[in-house]
């Protein structure tokens, strides 16, 4: 079954220092992954996708992912972290069978850009 | 183009009684689903469609019923509610997931508490 983990609860950093919030996942086959943002009483947003190709990717915001095959990891990272990154982040992947086509999420983690 | 929307936004329940949420969008999306959102538990999937007409459980479905009789409705019911129903509950919709930019688009969340 396919699955991810996110192993912090939260993750604690200072404006201008850069940021990463970590996932790990176990899929058959090659993985679909995902990062998404959710802002207190907000639905979650989406912020960059892995399927195939570059293992660094591009998203919304200035974030960007690296995706590790040999580590089985897709962490999320920004250069230079704002105190509006603060929200709760979630990984996920995709599982795709016969008609059926759904994310699989992690448990989220709870970033925390100090000033 | 108001993308995923979700009625009611909050709603207080004492136990036995019933409820439906509504979840619509304008996307045209085949896909949609509905998730719960507890702390320390990330997103779970309590039923989803694939189509008109179509519904499949998910990860957590027991207590709720789910009915796609319009391409852009889904609704989420509870027959007769429990305190462990309390929780927020957020729609999604999509399209296959297969391409770079192909993601699920969620709604504003619902907010349920059961006394």
């Amino acid at each position: 079954a396919q699955s991810v983990a996110q192993p912090e609860d939260q993750v604690n950093v200072a404006e201008g220092n850069p940021l990463t919030v970590k996932c790990t996942y176990s899929v058959s086959g090659n993985p679909y992954l995902f990062w998404y943002v959710q802002y207190p009483n907000r639905g979650l947003q989406f912020l960059l996708k892995y399927i195939t190709g570059d293992n660094l990717v591009k998203g919304s915001y200035g974030f960007e992912a690296e995706f590790n095959k040999s580590q089985t990891s897709f962490h999320l990272k920004k250069p230079s972290a704002l105190v509006s990154d603060s929200a709760l982040y979630f990984c996920a992947v995709r599982d795709k069978a016969y008609n059926t086509d759904k994310l699989i999420f992690g448990t989220g983690t709870r970033l925390q850009v100090f000033p | 183009n108001a993308g995923v929307t979700q009625t009611p936004k909050f709603r207080v329940l004492k136990t036995g009684q019933s409820m439906t949420l509504l979840c619509a969008q304008d996307m045209n999306h085949e896909y949609m689903y509905w998730y719960r959102q507890d702390p320390g538990m990330g997103l779970r999937l309590i039923h989803y469609s694939v189509g008109e007409g179509t519904t499949a459980k998910g990860e957590v479905p027991d207590g709720y019923n789910v009915s796609r009789l319009k391409k852009q409705n889904f609704l989420l019911g509870l027959e007769s509610a429990a305190p462990s129903q309390t929780s927020v509950y957020f729609c999604a919709s999509s399209y296959a997931l297969a391409g770079p930019t192909d993601t699920q688009y969620f709604g504003p969340g619902t907010r349920l508490t059961v006394l």
